[in-house]
């Protein structure tokens, strides 16, 4: 039982690349999350899946796209990446509302 | 919407101390509140969460947190620190309505604990 796993760990890009962070759970649960986290302030929520099939906007989504592939992955792509997208991506699952949310270890992407 | 201010972005203790790391939130709608742990290079994990009932919450590594409703704080206290709970600690809430648990974080508080 890996948990929520994250691929790849640590990634640099160009300004106007394109890449996509891909995110797996094991724990058969219905809702998945993608969150930034930035020095100062804490984590943000860029999208969510409350179930499989269906995806909805969180508080930074603007630059990504989100794609539920099935009930255990969720994958978090960058069109054309920017410098302001640096930052740690933490990919997170949930059984429902009030819930735990168990996150992966994070994906360190630069972007220069 | 719902905000989250933990009041002190750095906290120094030495190793056997008490600690107290403050959260305060903001919201019009009921909340459930958490407390989460980042250690160096690694992700979230859950140190404890408030969803009903008594108000003092026990978690993980003799971590404990009030709810307050009054002050609407979440307090996080652990009564002897030790080296290995440095780390970064966050604290979130979710809303009890919308069905997504979705949560807000607060911006951080480092705990360092010297020998």
């Amino acid at each position: 039982n890996a948990g929520v796993t994250q691929t790849p760990k640590f990634q640099v890009l160009k300004t106007g690349q394109s890449m996509t962070l891909q995110c797996a759970q094991d724990m058969n649960h219905n809702s998945m999350y993608w969150y930034r986290q930035d020095p100062g302030m804490g984590l943000r929520l860029i999208y969510y899946s409350a179930s499989e099939g269906t995806t909805d906007k969180g508080e930074v989504p603007n630059g990504y796209n989100v794609s539920r592939l099935n009930k255990r992955e969720f994958s978090l792509r960058l069109e054309s990446a920017a410098p302001s997208q640096t930052s740690v991506y933490f990919c997170a699952s949930s059984v429902g509302p009030g819930e735990t949310q168990y996150f992966g270890p994070g994906t360190r992407l630069l972007v220069l | 919407a719902q905000s989250v201010t933990q009041l002190d972005s750095q906290v120094p203790v030495f190793e056997e101390a008490p600690v107290e790391l403050r959260c305060n939130y903001s919201s019009s709608v009921s909340v459930y509140l958490f407390w989460y742990v980042q250690y160096p290079n690694q992700g979230l994990q859950l140190l404890l969460k408030y969803l009903s009932g008594s108000t003092l919450v026990k978690g993980i590594n003799g971590f404990e947190a009030e709810f307050n409703k009054s002050q609407t704080s979440f307090h996080l206290r652990k009564p002897s620190v030790h080296i290995s709970d440095t780390a970064e600690y966050f604290c979130a809430v979710s809303p009890v309505s919308g069905g997504y648990n979705k949560l807000i974080f607060g911006a951080g508080t480092r705990l360092a604990v010297h020998p």
